[in-house]
């Protein structure tokens, strides 16, 4: 089954605690990103992968840091959380940068005390 | 400004009603046109697409496009309440830019 797999689904930490969110697809994709979900503002940009070892800032970056070793793998590094990031979180796929089809996790909600 | 209006609703609607769902954009760059479906716990997930101005029609559901009003819809004809989401629009040039979604449930 084609999928886009995130973990965890829940996660709460505390203020400083450096914590990974891992993203992984089985789908061949060349490009992955990571977006943030907030009440009123939508699904924002964090960064985006267009291939391995390419990657770059999207709307909302700060904050945050990614990796892409694998094609498969594009996990989100959060090096120093803070309350601001608590958040919904989601990783997609997709074919290329010309979107007609972003494929999307599940979620990780994540909350920072 | 953002890229991308979506009026967030609530919207409520009896089943069987037409339910219309509208984003307005500001970018000319924009090639492609998108709706997601996203329920409650889930990740988002593509309903249609279009790439140029005019209709397009999926079972009961339609997108329009307006390139010169820079204005799309969607429209969802005899609702259902399988179909009480949230309804996101979302537009292409390099990346995708994503409203900030319509929550919408059909009552029974």
């Amino acid at each position: 089954e084609a999928q886009v797999t995130q973990n965890p689904r829940y996660l709460i930490t505390v203020t400083g605690k450096k914590l990974t969110v891992t993203c992984s697809q089985n789908m061949n994709h060349e490009y992955m990103s990571w977006y943030r979900q907030d009440p009123g503002l939508g699904l924002r940009q964090i960064y985006y992968s267009m291939n391995v070892e390419v990657t770059d800032k999207g709307d909302v970056p700060e904050g945050y840091k990614v990796s892409r070793k694998e094609k498969r793998n594009f996990p989100l590094i959060l090096e120093s959380p803070s309350p601001n990031q608590t958040s919904l979180y989601f990783c997609a796929s997709s074919w290329g940068q010309e979107n007609t089809e972003a494929f999307f996790g599940q979620g990780t909600r994540l909350t920072v005390v | 400004q953002k890229e991308v209006e979506q009026d967030p609703g609530p919207l409520s609607v009896p089943e069987g009603a037409i339910v219309s769902l509208n984003c307005t954009y500001s970018n000319s760059a924009f090639q492609y046109f998108m709706w997601y479906r996203q329920y409650s716990r889930k990740g988002p997930e593509l309903l249609m697409y279009t790439y140029s101005s005019g209709n397009k029609e999926d079972g009961r559901f339609t997108a329009q496009v307006d390139k010169s009003s820079k204005y799309i819809s969607l429209f969802i004809r005899d609702s259902q309440p399988s179909d009480s989401a949230t309804y996101l629009c979302a537009m292409d040039d390099y990346k995708l830019s994503f409203g900030a979604g319509t929550t919408v449930t059909v009552r029974a």
